[in-house]
């Protein structure tokens, strides 16, 4: 079965820095998805960045990328110019081609200090 | 914008009775999904449907039940309700396909209370 950790259940990162959440999984499939999601205090989750397992490419969205290593396992967000809206619940999540399961990590707080 | 709307945000019930959490999305999604997200845990799988009428147990789906009679429509429903199963819970929604390439889009979630 798949596995996801973040070994970071809180961090905190001052207005307009950068900030790394760490993410690593276990599975022995080659062809994959890993995703970031954002959940704000109350309010709903959404996806902040997705990454194709057959691309080496690392993704980037605006302030978002992802540190991307597949031999490593390892699948870290790092936020750039980090803002006060940036504060919320980080999900990493992993799901294998061909299947519908997303399999999540247990989540990293990210507070933002003005 | 993808819609997926939970019925209620907060829902308080006592041991023994029968909820019904109530989930529609207007986008016209193949697969509808029914988490579990507590302090620490994360979200896990209660059940997921790909298709209406059909469903497939998640990684806890012990006390729980769903019925996907409609296609826009997810329902997930506790039996008899137990003080355990107080938690957050959150409905997805995704494009027909396992390539992962669709994203799961989420609603805001149920915070459920059983006393």
């Amino acid at each position: 079965a798949q596995t996801v950790t973040q070994s970071q259940p809180e961090m905190s990162v001052q207005e307009a820095e950068t900030v790394t959440l760490s993410c690593t999984y276990d599975t022995s499939e080659s062809d994959y998805y890993l995703f970031w999601y954002k959940q704000p205090p109350s309010r709903q989750m959404i996806l902040v960045i997705r990454q194709e397992a057959y691309k080496q490419q690392n993704a980037t969205e605006n302030r978002f990328s992802v540190n991307f290593q597949k031999a490593a396992k390892s699948f870290s967000l790092k936020i750039s110019d980090s803002q006060l809206g940036d504060a919320a619940m980080y999900f990493c999540a992993y799901h294998s081609a061909g299947s519908y399961q997303l399999t999540f990590g247990k989540g990293t707080k990210l507070s933002v200090i003005p | 914008d993808v819609k997926v709307t939970q019925s209620s945000r907060y829902l308080v019930k006592r041991t023994g009775e029968k909820v019904f959490l109530e989930c529609v999305q207007d986008m016209d999604h193949e697969n509808m999904f029914w988490y579990r997200q507590d302090p620490g845990l994360g979200l896990r799988l209660i059940y997921f449907s790909y298709d209406v009428k059909m469903k497939e147990k998640g990684d806890i789906p012990e006390g729980y039940s769903v019925s996907r009679e409609k296609k826009e429509r997810f329902s997930l429903i506790l039996e008899s309700a137990s003080t355990n199963q107080t938690s957050m819970y959150l409905c997805a929604s995704s494009f027909w396909g396992g390539a992962g390439n669709q994203p799961q889009h989420f609603g805001d979630g149920t915070r459920l209370s059983i006393l």
